[in-house]
Formats: structure tokens, sequence, C-alpha cells
């Protein structure tokens, strides 16, 4: 199986600041993703990181709320920019492998 | 897109109980897979299964990709299976995953 990290674990931010993710995967990886989890609710996809260019958001989200970067093949950040309250969820990040994706542990936002 | 459905939405069981968890799909897939989030929210994977059947200990599933339903079973359940079970699938030549709503599945001692 594939190793994923994040970091942080959990933050509580305040109302119109940011907060970058950063995520860490092994070697096995070819596809990274981004996924937002909304309390109580199922997983949904924030956009898929490319390597080396911009990344492809899905509808509902746009570059300049949530900018991605993947500079290499195993590492990849998220930022959360000008936060509200309704940003406040779990994200996690996450990787394909061996026909398998696998997620990190999530990064527990709460936004105050 | 595809849609992902998921029953029964909520389930209690006594320990020791077995127990069968659904998943329909509206479309033809190329990868099906079933995830556990612990009460810490961590996704466990359990099966990658787009067809066919596969065991692992007290868990097994099986998919029929042709009628487009996966089940996954658990036998002699214990307390910490409970959490969200989640299946999820991706279709064409994406890797994208499309998650249904989820099972929370809670066993009582």
């Amino acid at each position: 199986s594939a190793v994923i990290s994040q970091k942080p674990s959990r933050d509580i931010c305040q109302r119109g600041t940011s907060l970058t993710i950063q995520c860490q995967v092994d070697s096995q990886v070819t596809m990274m993703f981004w996924y937002r989890q909304q309390p109580g609710q199922s997983l949904t996809l924030i956009a898929t990181a490319n390597q080396g260019s911009e990344a492809t958001y899905e509808s509902g989200f746009v570059i300049d709320k949530f900018p991605i970067s993947r500079p290499n093949l195993t590492f990849s950040t998220l930022t959360v920019s000008n936060m509200s309250p309704e940003d406040s969820s779990i994200y996690l990040c996450s990787g394909t492998g061996y026909n398998e994706q696998f997620f990190g542990p999530g990064t527990r936002l709460t936004v105050l | 897109g595809i849609q992902v459905e998921q029953s029964p939405p909520d389930l209690i069981l006594q320990e020791g109980a077995n127990s069968t968890l659904r998943c329909n799909f509206s479309d033809s897939v190329n990868n099906l897979q079933w995830f556990h989030q612990n009460p810490w929210g961590q996704l466990i994977n359990l099966f990658y299964i787009p067809s066919g059947t596969k065991q692992n200990g007290r868990l097994s599933a099986t998919t029929v990709a042709t009628e487009r339903y996966s089940l996954l079973y658990i036998s002699s359940s214990q307390t910490t299976d409970s959490g969200v079970y989640f299946c999820a699938v991706s279709q064409g030549g994406s890797e994208k995953l499309v998650f249904g709503k989820g099972t929370k599945l809670t066993v009582n001692p």
C-alpha cells in the first residue's frame, strides 16, 4: 500500500486568514488528489494535483480559494484562502498506486 | 455524473452480529473501493473490488458489475468495527473517486 502523510493534523484558524496543508506520498503514487469532508458529510473531490502544472479543479472549486501546488511527484500543498467558518472541514490528500487510491490521515480545520 | 447510493444509512448492532452493507451505482465503473472511516477520521482501505469476491478475515465483499452493485459483509462484529463505511467508484479512464454518503455502523458491547 502507499504511505501518505499530511500536516498539520489539525488547526484552529481565524476568519480571513489562510492555511497551507502539506501532503507527502511515497514513490509508488502516480496521481494525487485533494478532497474535502464537511461535518457529517461524505467526501467531495476538490481537485487533481498535477505535477509541475496547474491543478484541475472540480465544479464549485476555484483556484483563488484553493490554490494547489505539486512541484514534484511526491509532494503537494493545498491552501485554503480567506477562510470563513463554512470552510471548517476535514481536508484529505490521496494518491493512487497499485490500482487503488489511498488517503492521508486528514487535516481537521476549524475556522472561528 | 455517476450516482452512488449506499444503504442502510445507519446500522446499530450488538457485538457478534453479522451485517450486510450495500452500494448501488448508476453506470459502469473501472474501480470500486470500500473504506472504513474510524472515529478519528482516518480512511482505511478495505477492498479494491471492481468485480468479483474478496475476503479479508471477518470482512468480505462482492461486486456484481453487470448489475451495478456491491456488498460488504461484516461477520462477528466487534466494537472496533464502528465508524462510517464508504463505497467509492471511478469510471472511464479517470482515477477520480465519487463517494457514496456512507453507512454509519455502531456496534454495541
